[in-house]
């Protein structure tokens, strides 16, 4: 199947400082990715739609100046999250969708953020 | 109705039992049912994945059964082994084949197969 990393793996900041999350699909293009949050023990969140050369679409409620997205090439969509505070602290993971049927989605392996 | 609601929340079967977990959703214009595996820390994993033009669909212990009139669909994971020990998420989408892929996640079940 497809292949989804991001960077970092996990990454632990202080308040106020931001912190940028990169996804690539590694052997397909992706005209779009999808950002989710996931707080523990809770299900997945979708935050926003990132899509290659345009801005992104986001979700009711996600607080786009806060959650920057950009999807630069086929291959990299990054999430920064800006001036970041405790209550960011959760599971960021992308998805892309991709493969011989288009609504399979592949995961990447998910970012740990911790806000000091 | 974007929603899909998932049960139980948790799940404990004995080994080589097996496991069943319920999902249901409201909007009519949903034609993909996922379902996905996570183990902590990991991101999710796709595991079996229906249509609404067929009432089941198996792929080796996984079996996804699936009830258009109900709006229902469940997965059965028979001979349940401890490294079946995940969250369970049920999702849905619209558009398949086409540009919108949004998926729309069920609450998750937390599975525990006891040796």
């Amino acid at each position: 199947g497809a292949v989804v990393s991001q960077h970092p793996s996990r990454v632990i900041c202080k308040s106020g400082t931001s912190v940028k999350i990169e996804c690539r699909s590694l052997d397909f293009q992706a005209t779009t990715m999808f950002w989710y949050r996931q707080f523990p023990k809770q299900s997945l969140m979708l935050m926003a739609t990132s899509n290659e050369g345009s801005k992104a679409t986001y979700e009711q409620g996600v607080e786009k100046d806060k959650f920057l997205i950009n999807h630069a090439s086929l291959t990299l969509s990054t999430l920064t999250v800006t001036s970041a505070h405790p209550e960011d602290s959760s599971f960021y993971i992308c998805s892309a969708p991709g493969g011989a049927r288009y609504n399979e989605q592949f995961f990447g392996p998910g970012t740990r953020l911790t806000v000091l | 109705q974007q929603q899909v609601k998932q049960s139980p929340q948790s799940l404990i079967v004995q080994k080589g039992g097996i496991s069943i977990i319920n999902c249901a959703y409201e909007n009519t214009a949903f034609d993909y049912f996922p379902w996905y595996q996570q183990f902590p820390g990991k991101g999710p994993a796709l595991l079996i994945a229906i249509r609404p033009d067929v009432s089941e669909k198996k792929e080796g212990r996984f079996t996804i059964s699936f009830n258009k009139s109900a709006k229902q669909f469940s997965l059965h994971i028979m001979d349940s082994q401890p490294g079946d020990s995940a969250t369970y998420f049920c999702a849905a989408s619209m558009g398949y084949g086409g540009a919108t892929n949004k998926l729309i996640f069920g609450t998750g079940t937390l599975l525990a197969v006891q040796p």
